[in-house]
This record gives C-alpha cells, sequence and structure tokens, in this order.
C-alpha cells in the first residue's frame, strides 16, 4: 500500500481557503486517492475521491497532478466548523475496503 | 436513512473483564468494518465481512479478540480477557460496495481497560 505524507497541523482563519497537501511517491497505477474528515468524538466521514487532474463537490476540491505523486485537498472559506483531522487515504478501489489511515492533518480555524 | 451506531458509547472494564461492543450497520449494507484507534496511535483495520462471513480478518490483533456477524445484520466484537493495551476507540463502518469512498463509519466506542 502506497505511503502517503501529510502535515501535522494546520492553522487557518474563518472565511479562507485552505490547502492541505499528501505526497504519495509510491502510489500505484490502480490507486486512488481519497479523503476523510474526522471531527471529535465522532468516526471518519468521506469527503472526496480521485484518480487524477482534478475532483470538485460540494464539500471541498482535489486537485491531482499529472505524476500522481501527490495531491491537495482545498477547503473554500472555512469555518470554524471544518476544524477537524483530514486524512488522505491511497489504494487500489478496487481491492477491497479496507482504508489505511496514517496520521492525518490537524486543521484547527481560528475566528 | 439512519447512520452507523454502536454501543454503548463508552466502557470502563478491568484487566480480566469480557466486553462486547455491539455495531448496527446502514440497512442493505452487506459490508461491515471493524476499526480501532489504540491510544497514540493510527487507526487500523481489524477484519471485512460481506453479509456473514469474514472477508479479511488480518487486522485482528490476537485471538482474545472475536468477532461475530450472525444473519448478516449486526455484528458484535468481543474481547476477552481485556488487556490494558485494548484501551482505545473502536470503529465499526459499513458501505453498500466496496470501494475506498463509500465507508459510512459510527460514533466508535470508547473502551477503557483499568
Amino acid at each position: 500500500l502506497a505511503k502517503t505524507t501529510q502535515p501535522i497541523s494546520m492553522d487557518s482563519y474563518e472565511g479562507q481557503e485552505v490547502n492541505i497537501t499528501c505526497s504519495h511517491n509510491n502510489i500505484a497505477t490502480n490507486d486512488y486517492i481519497t479523503w476523510y474528515q474526522q471531527f471529535p468524538s465522532q468516526g471518519p466521514r468521506f469527503i472526496i475521491q480521485g484518480y487524477k487532474t482534478k475532483v470538485t463537490n460540494e464539500v471541498a476540491s482535489l486537485f491531482i497532478p499529472a505524476d500522481r505523486k501527490s495531491s491537495t485537498l482545498s477547503l473554500p472559506r472555512v469555518s470554524l466548523s471544518d476544524t477537524a483531522v483530514y486524512y488522505c487515504l491511497v489504494g487500489d478501489n478496487n481491492a477491497g475496503n479496507m482504508l489505511t489511515f496514517g496520521g492525518g492533518t490537524r486543521l484547527m480555524v481560528k475566528p | 436513512e439512519a447512520g452507523v451506531t454502536q454501543f454503548p458509547s463508552h466502557s470502563v472494564i478491568e484487566k480480566g473483564q469480557t466486553v462486547t461492543l455491539r455495531c448496527d450497520p446502514i440497512s442493505g449494507h452487506d459490508n461491515l468494518y471493524w476499526y480501532r484507534r489504540v491510544m497514540g496511535k493510527e487507526i487500523k483495520f481489524l477484519l471485512h465481512f460481506v453479509k456473514e462471513s469474514k472477508q479479511d480478518e488480518s487486522g485482528m490483533p490476537n485471538n482474545r479478540f472475536l468477532a461475530e456477524r450472525t444473519g448478516g445484520t449486526y455484528s458484535t466484537l468481543k474481547v476477552q480477557p481485556a488487556e490494558l493495551e485494548d484501551s482505545g476507540v473502536y470503529f465499526c463502518a459499513s458501505s453498500l460496495y466496496r470501494d475506498r469512498g463509500s465507508a459510512n463509519f459510527g460514533p466508535g466506542t470508547r473502551l477503557l481497560v483499568l
């Protein structure tokens, strides 16, 4: 399984755009990139998934360069409620759903 | 649609005792997973059920842990006897499909072994 590296923590302010980058140098051809969000005292929650280029949904955007060795989760205009841990996961979408979580990035949004 | 529910939300037991955690997946989800985060560590996969069958139990730490899913609906995870290092948060997740973006997690059971 491809190992991922993310910043341990990030600080931001309300209304700003937050970009969290994840490195996955050993990503395999069949691997997808998936991001989960976890609030305190809750289980992880799926945010977005992509394979290449750009994916956007109502919550976030995911930017993946051509070499796919990294990806960036972009959260537009964050609010205090976006304070959470964000996990980047990489793996084969068709090889079962065993998720491998790393340390995640702890995002703190300040007023 | 009701989400994944777990019971109890918290459990405090003494070393050597037995604890049974329960997970009720989203109705119709054949795939059910158990994960856990022990103190200071990352969330780790324990096992995966497809209906009532264990598809992958490679993450189960030892034979003190027993997971069942009789009838392919709810699942239980029993720890017997519990040890101090079993303290942590136990998450259950379920999904209709097996792709990596479809797992719905429960709120977790916080287990403290004294």
